[in-house]
């Protein structure tokens, strides 16, 4: 079956690095996404995945290895306004996304 | 940067009524888009593909009579949520995707809270 997990919730300190972890399981893969959600409004999109290694952008980077089904959003420099919800989507052979049900990053001052 | 327009960005109904979810892809057209529902604290569930010209296609337990979905241009597909109770208040959201869909992300309209009292 096709399958994403990644944490329920986690916590950090303002200022401080986070990484939020993601295994999938897909039938064929068509990339890995990252979506921030914050409450009440819709994702917009971070980072996508589709090779091996590490793609950064800014504060946040993803990195991907394909051998294992995994993929990790990395956060640094976190701000209070990165407290969100992070989901994880896999793209499968007909292009659907598979999402996670989210990692909810609660930041500390 | 691509951009979907989603209209209402809330409505409240009473129970019975039917309510028009509207999604517009406004610098780009497509061909699919792709309507969620999120309930609070929990990950989006996609309801159903919107194709262009043909019948949507509806995820495992959406009840497609009281869901009609309708892809009538390539920039507007519409949700129509009928007969609508208050178990139907959700978090509505839709996508849709630059024909470039190998490397484009999906990009989300703003979502419509639905209230059904």
């Amino acid at each position: 079956g096709q399958n994403i997990d990644q944490p329920t919730e986690m916590t950090a300190t303002e200022g401080a690095i986070v990484q939020i972890n993601c295994t999938y399981q897909t039938s064929g893969f068509n990339g890995l996404f990252w979506y921030q959600q914050h409450a009440g409004e819709a994702p917009t999109f971070l980072s996508y995945n589709v090779l091996d290694g590490l793609e950064e952008k800014g504060r946040f980077s993803s990195f991907l290895s394909r051998s294992k089904g995994y993929s990790y959003l990395l956060l640094k420099e976190l701000q209070m306004k990165d407290s969100a919800s992070y989901l994880c989507a896999a793209g499968d052979s007909n292009y659907q996304l598979i999402w996670g049900a989210g990692t909810k990053l609660i930041i500390k001052p | 940067g691509a951009v979907v327009s989603q209209h209402p960005s809330w409505v409240i109904c009473k129970s019975g009524t039917s309510v028009k979810i509207e999604c517009r892809s406004l610098d780009f057209q497509a061909t699919t888009m792709f309507w969620y529902r999120q309930f609070p604290k929990q990950s989006l569930m996609l309801m159903a593909t919107s194709n262009e010209g043909s019948k949507a296609t509806y995820e495992q337990g959406v009840e497609k009579d009281k869901f009609l979905i309708n892809h009538a241009s390539l920039t507007l597909s519409t949700l129509t949520v009928t007969s609508a109770h208050p178990e139907d208040s959700s978090f509505y959201i839709c996508s849709a995707s630059p024909p470039d869909r190998e490397s484009s992300p999906l990009h989300f309209g703003n979502g419509t809270r639905l209230t059904v009292t």
